[in-house]
């Protein structure tokens, strides 16, 4: 399989459950990303990691907790989520080069909060 | 802190026709800029990207985009639009060195094509 795949692609929870999302980039990468996308609003970044380590935290609620196992794998975990974060998660991943990097998208994962 | 500006929510234009998509951006350094398109249901497809050196970009699908550094501008342009561009188009400026990864996106455009 190439390029970046997230799974589910779909997800309906209750607010007092507990899922994850998983992202997996086969573009050899090193930096992963979780995005949050809303309807009538421009894409949030939530998360950043380069090389496993976590570089960049958006201000994100605690109920939503990353992963990063390595380069390859991204995991979102959540956890008493509220309605309004129903909305599509979108993984990406990137190979930063000297000062320049451009990243690649996963599908997204649509999520339903109950 | 950098922004983007994409002027047009939604924009029709019949098949055939050429289309020009707007993207405005501040940001106070030589700005990494991108289109990507975006299909219902689906993740994001980078069209173009434009780094340094010439200012006229091509990318896939037929599209090309031009950075205007006195307009703080970075237009999407397709001569001829097919049924398939039918779709949300986001450009996004990027910060370079050590803030690698810190996108920002326009709201988007999106794109109606009539036969």
């Amino acid at each position: 399989e190439t390029g970046v795949t997230q799974t589910p692609r779909h997800l309906v929870m209750g607010m007092t459950n507990k899922k994850s999302l998983k992202c997996e980039q086969h573009l050899g990468h090193n930096a992963m990303y979780w995005y949050k996308q809303s309807a009538k609003k421009p894409l949030e970044l939530m998360f950043v990691y380069n090389f496993k380590e976590q570089t960049e935290n958006n201000s994100v609620p605690s109920r939503f907790s990353p992963e990063c196992p390595n380069s390859s794998h991204l995991f979102l975990h959540l956890h008493t989520l509220q309605p309004e974060d129903s909305a599509l998660y979108l993984c990406a991943s990137s190979l930063p080069s000297g000062s320049t990097d451009t990243q690649y998208f996963g599908p997204g994962t649509r999520l339903t909060v109950l | 802190a950098q922004s983007v500006t994409q002027p047009d929510i939604h924009i029709t234009v019949s098949e055939g026709a050429s289309l020009e998509l707007r993207c405005n951006y501040s940001y106070g350094a030589t700005p990494y800029l991108f289109w990507y398109v975006q299909s219902p249901g689906q993740g994001l497809q980078l069209l173009l990207k434009y780094f340094s050196g010439d200012t006229l970009v091509q990318g896939i699908k037929g599209f090309e985009a031009e950075f205007k550094r006195s307009q703080s501008s970075f237009n999407l342009r397709k001569p001829s639009v097919h049924w398939s561009d039918a779709a949300e188009y986001f450009c996004a400026v990027g910060a370079g060195g050590t803030s690698y990864g810190k996108l920002t996106f326009g709201q988007g455009t999106i794109l109606t094509v009539h036969p």
